[in-house]
């Protein structure tokens, strides 16, 4: 099976920052990437699939980009409605692997 | 409006058996995968279950194989989730998520309910 390691678990970070999320497959998923964003007692919510491309409706401050089995999500200047918990999923053989999650808090 | 809405959920004893339904709304529901996922209290996102469109076709995780079945009713927009021979780490908001492209399971799941709560203890 393939496994998703999400770094950091937490990430203290101010409105404005720039901040960066890392997700490593532990094999080769080509592009079959997406990150979701869950804010408490919510459903998760779609930002980015096919490791770069912005979900519909998603603001242009989030970026995903890919470099072999690493990868990134990118929010470029961090809003107060940022503050939330990421995950990465890849999908591989009719199988979907979740990262354990990133939380971000306000600094 | 899309939506997905899931019943069902509620306090089983270990061993016990319980049925979750979505209830779709607001797109063509026959023509996409749907899947299941939970989320133990205080913990991460973890796939539970997909099916095809057609109902063919369905996958389980390792974790819920031989215990969980999942079955769809297209005629009434309604995707289910038997759930048998519970455990106490079975215990999680159960949601239920439409996969985005109604070719291909690799873009992600793009709309999901609020989720049902299954408890499981004595």
């Amino acid at each position: 099976d393939i496994q998703m390691t999400q770094s950091p678990s937490t990430l203290s970070a101010s409105v404005g920052d720039r901040v960066t999320i890392t997700c490593r497959a532990s094999q080769s998923i080509s592009r079959w990437l997406a990150w979701y964003q869950q804010k408490p007692g919510k459903a998760p919510k779609l930002l980015i699939y096919k490791a770069s491309t912005l979900e519909s409706g998603v603001p242009s401050r989030f970026s995903g980009n890919r470099s072999g089995t690493e990868f990134t999500l990118t929010i470029s200047s961090l809003q107060p409605d940022d503050f939330a918990t990421y995950y990465c999923q890849q999908y591989n053989d009719y199988t979907w692997t979740f990262g354990q999650g990133t939380k971000v808090e306000i600094k | 409006e899309v939506q997905l809405l899931e019943s069902g959920g509620g306090l089983v004893q270990p061993g016990g058996s319980l049925r979750l339904s979505c209830a779709a709304s607001g797109f063509t529901f026959s023509s996409f995968a749907m899947t299941w996922v939970r989320q133990a209290p205080g913990k991460g996102l973890d796939w539970v279950s997909a099916i095809s469109g057609s109902g063919a076709s369905s996958y389980f995780a390792d974790s819920v194989k031989g215990r969980f079945t999942i079955s769809r009713d297209n005629s009434r927009n309604t995707l289910y989730l038997q759930m048998n021979s519970l455990r106490a780490e079975d215990t999680a908001i159960y949601h239920c998520a439409k996969v985005k492209d109604a070719s291909y399971y690799f873009y992600g799941m793009d709309v999901w309910g609020r989720g049902t709560t299954v408890t499981v203890s004595s």
